[in-house]
């Protein structure tokens, strides 16, 4: 109940191309969903979120897109460059209750020349 | 500070030995949370500390883990009795309420051999 699943698991895109990870989950509660962004050392940093009121919201070139009734959510990079090669993660969470996040397990993306 | 900030970066320690990770939120953040990052995995939730409330311990994976947070900010994780599957990057988040992004430190990556 508590899952997010997360594909896929590596993903190599040129330089210029739209990059495309998904994650569904199954507890129809959650209410928040951010997406993480890793790179190597570091801890994950806050890329995007997005509530279920709305199906998309977009920050420069990053868009997540959201489909309440499939229980879905992607995150979509628009011209993607060699400085978004990192591990992305999404994640959900209820409001109202203790704001522990569930992640997926992960996305290694490679963007190349 | 200016971030989450988390000692040692790297431990390694024996097997039985007790370990204490450190974790210093960014000042004012009233929300700290510990994850557990195994190799190519998501991250785990361990434990949640808000204001003066009693933390979320569920994600503890057994007795030997506990946590505690003094005065409402620096936080201790202590691991009893390490074992080879204890080992991991630990990582700290804060945020300035709940329900609201989390900041991450970098990490303690701990081997336990």
């Amino acid at each position: 109940q508590q899952q997010v699943k997360q594909s896929p698991q590596s993903l190599i895109v040129q330089k210029g191309g739209i990059s495309i990870i998904n994650c569904a989950y199954e507890n129809t509660a959650f209410d928040y969903f951010p997406w993480y962004q890793q790179f190597p050392g570091k801890g994950p940093a806050l890329l995007i979120a997005i509530r279920p009121d709305v199906s998309e919201k977009k920050e420069g070139r990053f868009t997540i897109s959201f489909n309440k009734s499939a229980k879905q959510f992607s995150l979509h990079i628009m011209d993607s460059q060699p400085g978004d090669s990192a591990t992305y993660f999404c994640a959900a969470s209820l409001t109202g209750t203790a704001s522990k996040l569930t992640f997926g397990t992960g996305t290694r993306l490679q963007v190349t020349l | 500070g200016a971030g989450v900030s988390q000692s040692p970066s790297n431990k390694v320690t024996e097997k039985g030995k007790d370990v204490e990770l450190r974790c210093d939120p960014i000042s004012g953040h009233t929300a700290l949370y510990w994850y557990r990052q195994s190799l190519g995995q998501g991250l785990e939730f361990l434990i949640y500390f808000q204001g003066n409330s009693a933390p979320d311990k569920s994600g503890l994976p057994s007795d030997r883990f506990s946590a505690e947070r003094t005065g409402g900010s620096v936080s201790t994780l202590t691991i009893q009795r390490t074992q080879q599957e204890d080992s991991a990057v630990y990582l700290c988040a804060s945020s300035p309420r709940r329900n609201y992004g989390y900041t991450f430190g970098s990490g303690t990556r701990l081997t336990v051999v």
